[in-house]
């Protein structure tokens, strides 16, 4: 069993959709990291969250650190989302990631 | 907007060349890392820094190696490249004691 697993694997939505990621983790963490991945390749740290929720824009994460379990939601969906978003935990001095969720949003 | 930087981007390579990918990050953060992913696959840890003359290995055993020389560079080598070494490659930093990591765009590396 991986120490973080996301769901769903892949997800395709429709423009304007209400789109939410999931995350689970084993370890203790004081932080966890959702990251959104183009098909270009580079990696942009959308938050890092250790308590209740955070918003930016479209994008909300929430945590629970008692049930060990995140979400990242995107309101009004748009095809520019379309990407792979991983979350991913700190373990001593490196990040665990988990496999990333595979976006596409049509229009 | 974060300031790390890999070149090059793309490459294309002979087998049993020499290659280095270049990192680089003016944030001065301390620790540095490189990745190895996979199309569709997770991101795999092949090597750390936690600052100046330090190197560690990282979970995913490679055949390439780093150097930390200064604080802001920190290059990854192929001394002979093969096609099993056809990957993404991705750096990233964070400062120490600090989780937060940001990340290079990558470089796409192609071994024929």
């Amino acid at each position: 069993k991986n120490e973080v697993e996301q769901s769903p694997q892949n997800l395709t939505a429709q423009e304007g959709e209400f789109i939410t990621i999931n995350c689970s983790y084993s370890v203790g963490i004081s932080a966890l990291h959702w990251l959104q991945q183009h098909p270009g390749g580079g990696i942009v740290s959308l938050f890092m969250l250790s308590s209740g929720k955070k918003k930016h824009g479209r994008l909300i994460a929430t945590i629970n650190i008692q049930e060990k379990h995140s979400s990242l939601h995107i309101t009004a969906s748009h095809p520019r989302d379309s990407a792979v978003y991983i979350c991913a935990v700190p373990n001593t001095d490196k990040l665990i990631f988990g496999t990333g969720t595979r976006l596409q949003v049509f229009p | 907007e974060a300031d790390i930087y890999q070149t090059p981007r793309y490459l294309v390579i002979g087998t049993g060349k020499k290659i280095t990918l270049e990192c680089s990050q003016t944030m001065g953060h301390d620790k540095m890392y490189w990745y190895q992913q996979d199309p569709g696959m997770e991101l795999h840890l092949i090597h750390y820094s936690y600052g100046v003359n330090s190197t560690e290995k990282g979970d995913l055993s490679s055949e390439s190696t780093v150097s930390r020389i200064r604080t802001e560079h920190f290059p990854l080598t192929l001394e002979s490249a093969r096609p099993s070494h056809t990957s993404q490659y991705l750096c990233a930093s964070s400062e120490y004691g600090n989780t937060e990591a940001f990340f290079g765009q990558g470089t796409r590396l192609t071994v024929v």
